[in-house]
């Protein structure tokens, strides 16, 4: 089974810093991998989702990178607030024929300390 | 915007009872799917499905079933409850499948469900 590993498990940055998060996977043949938030007991909220085929995307302060080769990907928050404060999870779809399965990690709790 | 709603945000069962997840989406999305989320061991998928009476295991599916009647009602079914059935669900549903440019999730709010 492909595994997924976030890692730190937790991070506090003060207001304003800009931060990175990290993600490995252990499958290169991956489809895309997504990058998900998840407020304290609440679902999860859809951030980016970078294809196989793309190096990056951006939504405003965030910007996602994926590097198959070496089987990472980060997650930039720029300017982080007070309001970034969740847990970040990562999560990848393999390109087995198919596939419908994501596999996620199991995150890193972010807390932006005013 | 999709919207996935859950039919509870908590529910309390005791051992042995049969206890019924209902969730449903509004964007007539094909792919429909139920996780379980612990502590430490992060989101595992139990069961999905990719078409109406459809369903495929996932990773988790013992003391699980599930029912894709019509295309955006998807319900968990926990035969017979048991305390390590305590946890968070969270049902999440997508427009297609792999053969896409590959779709998110949508995921809804998760019901907290404790058995005693």
């Amino acid at each position: 089974k492909q595994e997924v590993t976030q890692i730190p498990a937790a991070l506090s940055v003060p207001e304003g810093e800009n931060l990175v998060l990290n993600c490995s996977f252990t499958d290169s043949a991956i489809y895309n991998l997504q990058w998900f938030r998840q407020d304290p007991g609440k679902g999860l909220t859809s951030l980016l989702l970078i294809q196989s085929s793309q190096r990056e995307q951006t939504s405003g302060r965030l910007n996602a990178s994926l590097d198959k080769s070496s089987g990472r990907s980060t997650l930039y928050i720029a300017a982080s607030q007070p309001g970034d404060s969740a847990t970040y999870l990562c999560a990848y779809q393999d390109s087995g024929a198919g596939s419908y399965q994501l596999t996620f990690g199991k995150g890193t709790k972010l807390s932006v300390i005013p | 915007d999709v919207k996935v709603t859950q039919s509870s945000r908590y529910l309390v069962k005791r051992t042995g009872e049969k206890v019924f997840l209902e969730c449903v989406q509004d964007m007539d999305h094909e792919n429909m799917f139920w996780y379980r989320q612990d502590p430490g061991l992060g989101l595992r998928l139990i069961y999905f499905s990719y078409d109406v009476k459809m369903k495929e295991k996932g990773d988790i599916p013992e003391g699980y079933s599930v029912s894709r009647e019509k295309k955006e009602r998807f319900s968990l079914i926990l035969e017979s409850a048991s305390t390590n059935q305590t946890s968070m669900y969270l049902c999440a549903s997508s427009l297609s499948g792999g053969g896409a440019l590959g779709e998110t999730q949508y995921f809804g709010p998760g019901t907290r469900l404790l058995v005693l």
